[in-house]
This record gives C-alpha cells, structure tokens and sequence, in this order.
C-alpha cells in the first residue's frame, strides 16, 4: 500500500527553536509537493520539487523557511527560528507527471 | 490573490438528497481540475477530476460539471451518505504534477 510518509505527526515547539519536518514520498513519485493548511488560506503552496529540483517556492518565507531533497526518498521543509504564527498543518505530497497528487497525513505544527 | 475560491465554508444535506458544491477560478491558464477530500486529522485524498477538454466527468456517486466560459466547476453528489461529511477541496493546475492552486475548502455535513 504505496503511501506518502511524513515525520512527526505532531510537534509542539518554543517560538525561537529550529523545526523539521521529513516527508518519504512514494517510490517513483517525481514530484514533492510542500504545502500549509490554516484556517484563512486553506492549502497554500511553500514550495515543490521535480527530480529532486526546486521548481518554485515561491509560497515560502525565505528568511526562515528553506525545502530541500537530499535524495529521492527524503523531502525536508525546515524552519529556523520558528515563530507562533508558524503554527499550522503541513503536508507533503507526490506525484508523477501522469497523476493527481498523494497527500500525507501531516505534521501538526504548534509554536508557543 | 484567491486564484481558486469556494464561496460557501460549509454546507448541511440529507442522507439520500443531492449535495452540490461549487468552486471558481480567475486563471484562464488552469486547464486541469480536481477535487479532494479531506477527514479530520487525515491528509486530502483525491476524489475526481475533470480536463478542461470534458465538461462532465463522472465516477460513481461523484459527478464533476465544468463552465469554461463561467470558470466555475461544481461537484455533485448522489446520494449523499453520512460517510460523505467532510470537507472538501477544489483544486486547479495547468497539467498534471504542476503546482495545484487550492481553495479554501467547503465542510459538508450530511445528516440523518
């Protein structure tokens, strides 16, 4: 049962510390996607990746945010300093270039 | 800028009636069209899609209508079963494992 996997499920951390957040795409999965879910904006973009290259993150704080894929199998989005309004679900998902996208169950972010 | 909007946050039907849910779009670019599901604590899971090609893609209980020329898309849902209550997420791009632009969500409740 081919999934998308992100790493932790939850994470409560103080304003100031560095957060990351794993996410293993589905195997032959090309494309990663990095997205924020708040209540105002619902699913917004950070950023996303084919072939392990950064296409556009465009929708991402450069200052503190950053994304990267060390390799096929690993997708990071890492925040430093984190900061309460930071405080939102992420998700990661995959894709191909044939397919709809696969969601994670995602990482409940909480900044205090 | 809301590229992709769904102007109604929540939406109640009966068990057995007809739920329609709609969603607009400003970007004439958007030439792929899907609709995602998502449960409480879980990450969205696709639901349907439609080309811009198509003005109707069907799938089960699921029907998804598309008005080029009105940029509106809406899913309906026949019959609607408690099982469907979730919210519900239109999304657009311009072809398969681009970026997807998402709205803000619609909550449908069915009830008994």
């Amino acid at each position: 049962d081919a999934r998308v996997t992100q790493t932790p499920r939850h994470k409560v951390t103080e304003m100031g510390q560095e957060v990351t957040m794993r996410c293993q795409p589905i195997l032959g999965h090309n494309t990663v996607f990095w997205y924020r879910q708040t209540m105002m904006q619902g699913l917004e973009l950070l950023a996303y990746f084919r072939n392990r290259a950064p296409l556009d993150d465009s929708g991402m704080p450069k200052d503190r945010f950053s994304a990267e894929m060390p390799d096929a199998t690993l997708a990071t989005l890492k925040i430093q300093p984190s900061e309460p309004r930071d405080s939102a679900v992420y998700f990661c998902a995959s894709g191909t270039l044939i397919t709809e996208a696969f969601f994670g169950q995602g990482t409940r972010l909480t900044v205090v | 800028d809301q590229q992709v909007k769904q102007n109604s946050p929540s939406l109640s039907v009966q068990e057995g009636r007809i739920s329609i849910l709609n969603c607009d779009y400003t970007n004439s670019m958007f030439d792929y069209f899907l609709w995602y599901k998502k449960y409480p604590a879980e990450g969205p899971t696709f639901l349907i899609s439609i080309s811009s090609i198509k003005d109707k893609n069907e799938d089960g209980r699921f029907t998804v209508f598309l008005n080029k020329s009105a940029k509106h898309l809406s899913l309906h849902i026949v019959p609607s079963q408690p099982g469907d209550s979730a919210v519900y997420f239109c999304a657009a791009n311009t072809g398969t494992a681009s970026k997807l632009t998402f709205g803000t969500g619609t909550r449908l409740q069915v009830t008994l």
